[in-house]
């Protein structure tokens, strides 16, 4: 069964750093999802794209957060200057059409970003 | 503003028992979508059912049902023969209105199967 592949599935980096976590959504999926989950805490809504753009976005993806699909396959997130609050499991998602029309949502297994 | 609650932080069950997770709902929107995961302690998070508002009858998957009940903004998780691999974090979520039609999340259910 086809699958969203997450790299790294960890990722340790110093406060202030920049980081790019890496997606490879479903191949024929249209929708794509990151969110964010802190230990402990529920799942968080970050980001979702659609048609090459950002369709929705929460309050918690501000200007040091960034999403792009460089290639037909690649979906990231990259956090600029990172910081200890960043440290979270980041998930991907992603849909073959908008969940309202009955589609789930798929989820990879989640980069565990460490920030130090 | 649209809600998800759960409101059992955690829950024990015997293996081969089965066990019923709660979830309600609140959300104006006519068109909405609920859904039901998994996430075992080694946390990915692993898509187990679906039920839509317009769905007449309540969704089922194997050993998994939800028992819709839309007058009480319900939707709660039935898990038939409980097996000690159930043993898991369980979220219930919903789509919000908006074009991608993001998941908003509960706080989720630890349910922990006993031998």
């Amino acid at each position: 069964e086809p699958e969203v592949t997450q790299t790294p599935s960890h990722q340790v980096t110093q406060m202030g750093q920049e980081v790019i976590l890496r997606c490879v959504p479903i191949s024929n999926h249209l929708y794509f999802y990151w969110y964010r989950q802190i230990l402990g805490q529920k799942v968080e809504f970050l980001v979702s794209f659609y048609n090459n753009e950002i369709s929705e976005k929460s309050e918690i993806f501000d200007d040091q957060f960034s999403v792009e699909r460089p290639d037909g396959s690649n979906f990231t997130l990259k956090i600029r200057s990172t910081k200890l609050e960043d440290s979270a499991m980041y998930f991907c998602a992603s849909s073959e059409a908008a969940p309202g029309g009955g589609q789930p949502q798929h989820f990879g297994d989640g980069t565990r970003l460490s920030i130090l | 503003a649209q809600k998800i609650t759960q409101t059992q932080p955690g829950m024990f069950v015997q293996e081969k028992e089965a066990v019923t997770l709660d979830c309600t709902y609140d959300t104006s929107d006519p068109s909405y979508g609920l859904f039901w995961y998994k996430q075992p302690s080694s946390g990915e998070m692993i898509f187990l059912i679906y039920q839509g508002s317009y769905d007449q009858q309540n969704a089922t998957e194997g050993r998994y049902s939800l028992n819709f009940q839309k007058a009480r903004k319900s939707a709660n998780l039935v898990i038939s023969a409980s097996q000690l691999g159930d043993s898991a974090m369980y979220f219930c979520a919903m789509d919000l209105p908006g074009s991608a039609r993001q998941l908003t999340f509960g706080s989720g259910t630890q349910l922990t199967v006993l031998p």
